[in-house]
């Protein structure tokens, strides 16, 4: 079974612009979770999508969305982008709602200038 | 307010000896516990979980995870360190807020494995 992908891999935007990444989960797998990592606030929980609709959020403001596809794969959106938002964002994936992520993709790392 | 902590930015351990990774948990209701690993080049992988049950947890790598209800920890254990387990242990609580999930992490202890 292919795992979880991502795509880009890397990215570099600048302040002010938008950027949309994209998560694949592995076959099977109905719920797709984000996380941001940064050196100073770690890993942090974004939201979770089972579905095709979002059932689980962190404490992210409204600049960051999401969204998942009837095939399940999921999009996340930044608008906007500050300099904080430099960060691995990464993804997973679970077979059912509200179980703990167990498969991550390798993350997209997004550097904005 | 609910949260986890990792009191130890380091732990370093002779190849051979028991580990211990340390995770305190606050969280309103039963905890959901978990621990992940980070290693290098590698991504973010899933070790053990706690929901109910047995206090002692086992998980991948020969990894372990006591969960101590009274002293809220739930400690990451191995019998026998490995070089290779040199990584990022992170732990994790689900906190539950108005009816909806949300997954609090720790801020990581980088274990150093000595040969």
């Amino acid at each position: 079974k292919a795992g979880v992908t991502q795509t880009p891999r890397y990215l570099i935007k600048t302040r002010g612009q938008q950027v949309t990444l994209s998560c694949s989960p592995i076959s099977g797998h109905r719920s797709v979770s984000w996380y941001q990592q940064t050196p100073g606030q770690g890993l942090q929980f974004l939201f979770e999508y089972f579905s095709e609709t979002q059932r689980n959020k962190g404490n992210f403001p409204g600049r960051f969305s999401g969204r998942q596809f009837s095939n399940s794969r999921s999009e996340m959106n930044v608008s906007t982008l500050e300099l904080g938002d430099s960060a691995l964002y990464l993804c997973a994936s679970s077979p059912a709602m509200d179980r703990p992520a167990q498969y991550f993709g390798p993350g997209t790392r997004l550097l904005v200038l | 307010a609910q949260s986890v902590a990792q009191p130890e930015d380091q732990v370093n351990v002779a190849e051979g000896n028991p580990l211990t990774v340390k995770c305190t948990y606050s969280v309103s209701g039963n905890p959901y516990l978990f621990w992940y690993v980070q290693y290098p080049n590698r991504g973010l992988q899933f070790l053990l979980k706690y929901i109910t049950g047995d206090n002692l947890v086992k998980g991948s790598y020969g990894f372990e995870a006591e969960f101590n209800k009274s002293q809220t920890s739930f400690h990451l254990k191995k019998p026998s360190a490995l070089v290779s387990d040199s990584a990022l242990y992170f732990c994790a609580v689900r906190a539950t807020t108005s009816g909806t999930y949300k997954y609090i992490f720790g801020t990581g202890t980088r274990l150093k494995v000595l040969a």
